[in-house]
């Protein structure tokens, strides 16, 4: 059976540090991979997703950015983290589009 | 205003009681999807439907495309059943999502 792993839990960065958070899916091929983010109190919105390795499609200009280095290992980054940058993080993953998606357990961020 | 909007926003009722979420959408789409996202924020997708009914226990999910309009029922509601429901749209390309900001359901005993 197919499994995501979402790494960490929580985290909590201080402004301007780096940030990499990291979802590597088991037990399929060629997923497309999405990362998304839910700020408090608000929905959630798609950052980034990816159909293949090294292609990267990003939906809202930000402050991050999105690297798939591997088939099934999708990362999300950021050079100087922004107090705006605090939320929930989820990485997702379906077998192609127009499928339904598997969500990993999230990553809560928070910015000081 | 939101490509999905979904209605009520909150909302309290009985165990045992029928509950109805609703999402309307303006925008062409491919698939509406429901999401269930619990407490400590995980999210498990229950239906994706382009056309009319889905069934799964005691949740139907149902969809007009002419009306653009979806409801998630459920059936003799159970306090387990919690949690933010999201409702949200596909379009064209089927990876662009359009989220509702959820419904926050809580059943009590």
């Amino acid at each position: 059976s197919q499994t995501i792993h979402q790494w960490p839990a929580t985290l909590v960065q201080p402004v301007g540090s780096p940030l990499s958070l990291e979802c590597t899916v088991e037990g399929t091929s060629n997923p497309n991979l999405y990362w998304y983010r839910q700020a408090a109190g608000r929905g959630l919105q798609l950052l980034f997703y990816s159909v293949g390795i090294g292609q990267i499609s990003s939906e809202v200009p930000q402050n991050l950015s999105a690297s798939r280095p591997q088939d099934r290992q999708f990362i999300l980054s950021s050079k100087k983290l922004l107090l705006s940058d605090s939320g929930f993080y989820l990485c997702a993953w379906s077998r192609g589009a127009h499928q339904p998606q598997h969500f990993g357990d999230g990553t809560r961020l928070s910015i000081l | 205003k939101n490509e999905v909007e979904q209605s009520p926003q909150n909302l309290t009722a009985q165990e045992g009681e029928f509950i109805t979420i609703n999402c309307s959408y303006s925008v062409g789409i491919s698939a509406l999807h429901w999401l269930q996202q619990h407490p400590g924020g995980g999210i498990v997708s229950l239906f994706m439907l382009s056309s009319g009914k889905k069934k799964h226990g005691r949740l139907i999910a149902t969809i007009n495309i002419q009306e653009k309009h979806s409801s998630l029922h459920i059936t003799a509601s159970h306090p387990r059943d919690s949690a933010v429901y999201i409702c949200a749209a596909t379009r064209n390309t089927g990876n662009q999502f359009y989220f509702g900001t959820g419904t926050s359901l809580t059943v009590i005993p």
